[in-house]
């Protein structure tokens, strides 16, 4: 089975400094990773994702991460948090349900960013 | 056409009446899913549909149905809710079958409350 595990629930920055949500992960089988951003009152949005190949991926909004396979982790960063930053934050994993495939959520977390 | 559309935005029913959300994407995708969003937390998989056919089904209560007329649009009939049943309910498709699915895009969700 796969799972991701995002610790915290909320991460505080202020405004230019640097933006660090963690994700680990756990999977049987090479993950497939995803962050997925959430505004308020609106559906989730994909920043960026894992698959294969190139374990540092850049994504919008400036974001990136990097697959450590020896460290199960994908952890989401920004060199410089923007006031428009501030939002709900989800990582996930594919997992396999028999023939079929879904998304496994982490239970989020929430970043604030500080004027 | 890169996007997933839900209607309507908000929805307030009591709990003897029938009503349908909607979803629709002209983007070719193959996969479409159903999610439920409780305030500050994950979404929740309720419904896959792969190629038009129900794919996954995560114990949902029957008073939700789901009906995938065809690969463009996704609907979810409610009847005889809860109060509880009150939440975001957000739609997503993929671009393979479920069992090949890279990444979802998500709508922007239907508010439900239930009186």
């Amino acid at each position: 089975a796969q799972s991701v595990t995002q610790l915290g629930s909320h991460v505080s920055v202020s405004e230019g400094a640097l933006v660090l949500l963690r994700c680990n992960y756990s999977s049987s089988v090479p993950p497939y990773l995803f962050w997925y951003v959430q505004y308020p009152n609106q559906g989730l949005q994909l920043l960026l994702k894992y698959t294969t190949g190139a374990t540092l991926v850049k994504g919008i909004n400036g974001f990136e991460a990097e697959f450590k396979k020896s460290e199960t982790s994908f952890h989401l960063t920004k060199p410089s948090a923007h006031m428009s930053d501030a939002a709900e934050y989800f990582c996930a994993v594919r997992t396999f349900t028999g023939a079929n495939s879904k998304l496994t959520f982490g239970k989020g977390i929430t970043l604030s960013v500080r004027p | 056409d890169t996007e997933v559309t839900q209607t309507p935005k908000h929805l307030v029913m009591g709990m003897t009446n029938k009503k349908s959300l909607k979803c629709e994407q002209h983007m070719g995708h193959r996969a479409m899913y159903w999610y439920k969003q409780k305030a500050k937390k994950p979404p929740e998989l309720m419904f896959v549909y792969s190629y038009e056919k129900l794919s996954i089904n995560e114990s949902v209560p029957s008073r939700f149905s789901p009906e995938c007329p065809n690969s463009s649009l996704l609907n979810l009939h409610l009847h005889a809710l809860q109060p509880e049943d009150s939440a975001l309910y957000l739609c997503a498709s993929s671009q393979g079958p479920s069992g090949r699915m890279n990444e979802q895009f998500f709508g922007p969700g239907t508010r439900l409350t239930v009186l």
